[in-house]
């Protein structure tokens, strides 16, 4: 059974800061990894998307990382801003059985201005 | 597009009541997903639906919980009958294949 933990839980840092949040999962057969973030009150929005044959994803300051082996992945953001603040969450489906986003619980990240 | 669509965005209900939440996916998402989320337990994944048809629904909680998707346009989750345990945040989301997924902004149950 997939397992997906981000750690860590909760982060803060001072504007400017380049930061990097982290992504395990227990079953490396998957068949993506995603980046989402989430704005409270609000749903998810997704970030990035790394397909299993990928080793990185860009969207501007943002950078997903993979490795499949060992089962991780890490969000990078430069430059980091107060409107970056929210929690994220990545999710992997397994190639096993059904196709399944597994969510971590998330990093609760507040940038400082 | 319009994204994923959710409705009601908030209802509170009465212990026992049935509860009807309702989900218009993205034109053309041939994938379909119902997840929950509470403070305790996260992001939960109810159901999904491919084309239409339910594929997964071994995180459904119970027999109170049903979902459906008559056609590819709409889903609803059915909570009958509904307990203060179901209060917590559903969210729909909908993908193209196996790429990225949209979310609902969520509908707000608190049944008391």
């Amino acid at each position: 059974k997939q397992e997906v933990t981000q750690i860590p839980a909760a982060l803060s840092v001072p504007e400017g800061e380049n930061l990097v949040l982290n992504c395990s999962f227990t079953d490396s057969a998957i068949y993506n990894l995603q980046w989402f973030r989430q704005d409270p009150g609000k749903g998810l929005t997704s970030l990035l998307l790394i397909q299993s044959s990928q080793r990185e994803q860009t969207s501007g300051r943002l950078n997903a990382s993979l490795d499949k082996s060992s089962g991780r992945s890490t969000l990078y953001i430069a430059a980091s801003q107060p409107g970056d603040s929210a929690t994220y969450l990545c999710a992997a489906p397994p190639t096993s059985g059904t196709y399944k986003y597994i969510f971590g619980t998330g990093t609760r990240l507040k940038v400082l201005a | 597009d319009a994204g994923v669509i959710q409705s009601p965005r908030h209802e509170v209900t009465e212990m026992g009541q049935e509860v009807t939440l309702r989900c218009k996916p993205i034109s053309g998402h041939d994938y379909l997903f119902w997840y929950r989320q509470t403070m305790m337990r996260g992001l939960e994944l109810l159901i999904y639906f491919n084309n239409n048809v339910p594929i997964d629904d071994s995180g459904m909680p119970e027999d109170r919980f049903s979902a459906k998707m008559p056609n590819a346009s709409f889903s609803t989750l059915k909570i009958q009958p509904s307990e203060p345990r179901d209060s917590a945040v559903y969210f729909c989301a909908s993908s193209l294949g196996r790429g990225f997924v949209y979310f609902g902004e969520g509908s707000w149950l608190t049944v008391v």
